[in-house]
């Protein structure tokens, strides 16, 4: 079974604060995302990762960045967290050679700034 | 850009009974993959089924099916004999034949089940 793994299930963090989101995939996948779902928004994406240390802008990337420094590792980071980034985030995983670029989804990480 | 519309936000269905979810979408592509995705009530998200565009035989997993018409660009999902563990919300998202692997999420529809 594919698992994806993210660092919290809940985070209460304070305006102007750096924040680090840690997703973890065991599957080798070389794709990455990140997600934001807000209700009635749907998933909107914010960063996504094709290989090591690649990554690019999704739909909404203001203020936020991403590291991946290793291939099963994607970090989503807030630079100044702020009170209309309280949301939950979503991270997947896919293969790369998968045809149907079925994506697999951490449990999410619902964060609120405070 | 390219869309995904759910126009239904919250459904509810009797339990062994019926429910079909509504999805439209907006591409001009001719290669897509289409899916349905379930995120139970503090659970991680599952693939519940998938289209391949160019097959006209709508996709069936046990109890879930899909009406895909290709030319209205519509992708409704069916669940049949519902039951209370299908309560959930329900995402429809739209992906295309390339490696970055991204799918288009639609707003999605929160499913309840009622005894």
């Amino acid at each position: 079974d594919v698992k994806v793994t993210q660092s919290s299930r809940y985070l209460v963090k304070r305006t102007g604060e750096k924040v680090f989101l840690e997703c973890v995939q065991d599957m080798d996948h070389e794709n990455m995302f990140w997600y934001r779902q807000d209700p009635g928004l749907g998933l909107r994406l914010i960063y996504f990762s094709y290989d090591v240390k690649m990554k690019e802008k999704g739909d909404i990337p203001e203020g936020y960045s991403v590291s991946r420094e290793k291939k099963e590792r994607f970090s989503l980071i807030l630079e100044s967290a702020s009170t209309n980034q309280t949301s939950m985030y979503l991270c997947a995983s896919s293969f790369q050679r998968d045809t149907y670029n079925e994506q697999f989804f951490g449990p999410g990480t619902r964060l609120t700034v405070l | 850009a390219q869309t995904v519309t759910q126009s239904q936000p919250e459904m509810s269905v009797q339990e062994a009974e019926t429910v079909t979810l509504s999805c439209t979408y907006d591409t001009s592509e001719s290669d897509y993959y289409l899916f349905w995705y379930k995120q139970p009530p503090s659970r991680q998200m599952i693939l519940v089924i998938r289209q391949e565009a160019y097959k006209q035989q709508n996709a069936t997993e046990n109890r879930f099916s899909v009406n895909f018409q290709k030319a209205a660009k519509s992708f409704s999902l069916k669940i049949s004999d519902s039951q209370l563990g299908d309560a959930a919300m329900y995402f429809c998202a739209e992906g295309f034949s390339s490696n970055t692997g991204k799918l288009i999420f639609g707003q999605g529809t929160t499913l309840q089940v009622k005894p």
